[in-house]
């Protein structure tokens, strides 16, 4: 199935430490969304970026649409223990409501 | 408001059998899609309805197949169940209508379906 390339695959991080992680297709896309996934429950939806070069910040979360419409990143300040999860971007197909998903980075955060 | 909702939230099947989940989108939205997660293939796209009528269509077999209702109710069926439609199935609320913000996609607790 179709999935994004998204790196890093999983992350050990330090309590206050920042994170980037990315994505990146070869497909163009219209909307990426960033999500949060914990065990046993349904992807929360974090940010979402609508035009290329758009910068949104939701906390201590900040995402950025790539001009070229085929990458995004997520940056998370300060990370705390409660950001451990699974991080997964989403690009809409153009015309559509597919969404294709990336393939997830397990964060985990050192206390 | 309240959010997506999925029913049943777990089910044992046996192989060949068939199963039926259910999703109740957020209030007004109109469009539903449904997706399939498992560790090695991840979040797959299966099929998007928006007003009773299929939108879009991922790719998988014609055994899974789905249907809306005019509440925006959505079912997913899958029928003759193989070991390995084991998953855990989202289903994901749009309000559908074309707006830039009425593209973000909210999704439920997903239904864990395991086939023995």
């Amino acid at each position: 199935g179709q999935q994004l390339n998204q790196s890093p695959q999983s992350m050990f991080i330090q309590e206050g430490e920042d994170v980037s992680m990315n994505c990146t297709s070869s497909s163009i896309f219209n909307t990426w969304l960033w999500y949060k996934q914990d065990p046993g429950e349904g992807p929360v939806l974090l940010i979402a970026l609508y035009k290329a070069g758009e910068l949104t910040s939701n906390g201590r979360l900040t995402a950025q649409f790539g001009i070229t419409r085929k990458d995004s990143f997520l940056n998370i300040s300060a990370s705390i223990p409660s950001d451990v999860g699974i991080y997964f971007c989403a690009g809409r197909l153009p015309g559509t409501y597919k969404y294709i998903f990336g393939t997830g980075t397990r964060l985990k955060v050192l206390a | 408001k309240a959010g997506v909702t999925q029913t049943p939230r777990y089910l044992i099947k046996t192989r060949g059998q068939q199963v039926t989940l259910s999703c109740s989108p957020i209030s007004g939205h109109r469009s539903v899609s449904w997706y399939q997660q498992t560790p090695g293939q991840g979040l797959q796209f299966l099929f998007e309805y928006f007003s009773e009528t299929q939108r879009n269509k991922g790719n998988f077999p014609g055994r899974f197949s789905g249907r809306q209702f005019s509440n925006s109710r959505s079912e997913m069926n899958v029928s003759t169940l193989e070991l390995g439609d084991s998953a855990l199935y989202l289903c994901a609320s749009t309000e559908g209508t074309g707006r830039d913000a009425d593209t973000e996609a909210f999704f439920g607790q997903g239904t864990r379906l395991t086939v023995v």
